[in-house]
């Protein structure tokens, strides 16, 4: 139980397109999904906090015009990464919780590649 | 927002070796978690373990909430068992995970 997959785990695109990421929860419904950030060698940086239903709350210094997020339903959530740039290439990973007040607990994706060229 | 350490950066191990990582935090946390990153880059949930103790196989954690610290024990470590180890906490109810900086480990034949 409790999987997260992502879509397409890996994707190359050109200078100044847009790029779309699914993230969705498999076997269980996700109240709010995180989008995390992954550069090579480094930790996972939080960019964003988003519930069904409702805006995504960014961090700070993540510009939300640039990476557009939404929470569509319980089980799907979609970062799209406008106008991208070579220094938008990064890892990034999705992770869900479920909504029961037990637990915190976050289950995370695969991952997707972005190469921008 | 909260502060995490990892200790240590970098563990090489011979096979059969046992090891403890530890991480600290600046501040209580009401979510905690143990990742193992694979080579694909997939996170692999090992714990999630706000306060206590849990074994699962080989390897175990201990939370000791009062004192912000927690530890990932690995036993009889294996050549599967490299990759990077991730500890992650979060406070209050939105319950955002801040990352340690992880621990490379290599285990060696």
């Amino acid at each position: 139980g409790a999987v997260v997959s992502q879509h397409p785990s890996r994707v190359i695109c050109k200078s100044g397109t847009s790029v779309k990421i699914e993230c969705r929860s498999l076997d269980f419904q996700a109240t709010t999904m995180f989008w995390y950030r992954q550069f090579p060698k480094q930790s996972l940086m939080l960019m964003a906090t988003s519930n069904e239903g409702s805006k995504a709350t960014y961090e700070q210094g993540v510009e939300k015009d640039k990476f557009l997020i939404n929470h569509a339903s319980l089980t799907l959530s979609t970062l799209t990464v406008t106008s991208a740039h070579p220094e938008d290439s990064s890892f990034y990973i999705c992770s869900a919780r479920a909504g029961r007040r037990s637990s915190y607990e976050q289950y995370f994706g695969p991952g997707t590649r972005l190469t921008v060229t | 927002g909260i502060q995490v350490e990892q200790s240590p950066p970098d563990l090489i191990l011979q096979e059969g070796a046992n090891s403890t990582l530890r991480c600290n935090f600046s501040d209580s946390v009401n979510n905690l978690q143990w990742f193992h990153q694979n080579p694909w880059g997939q996170l692999i949930n090992l714990f999630y373990i706000p306060s206590g103790t849990k074994q699962n196989g080989r390897l175990s954690a201990t939370t000791v909430a009062t004192e912000r610290y927690s530890l990932l024990y690995i036993s009889s470590s294996q050549t599967t068992d490299s990759g990077v180890y991730f500890c992650a906490g979060g406070t209050g109810g939105g319950n955002k995970l801040t990352f340690g900086t992880g621990t490379q480990l290599k285990v060696e034949l």
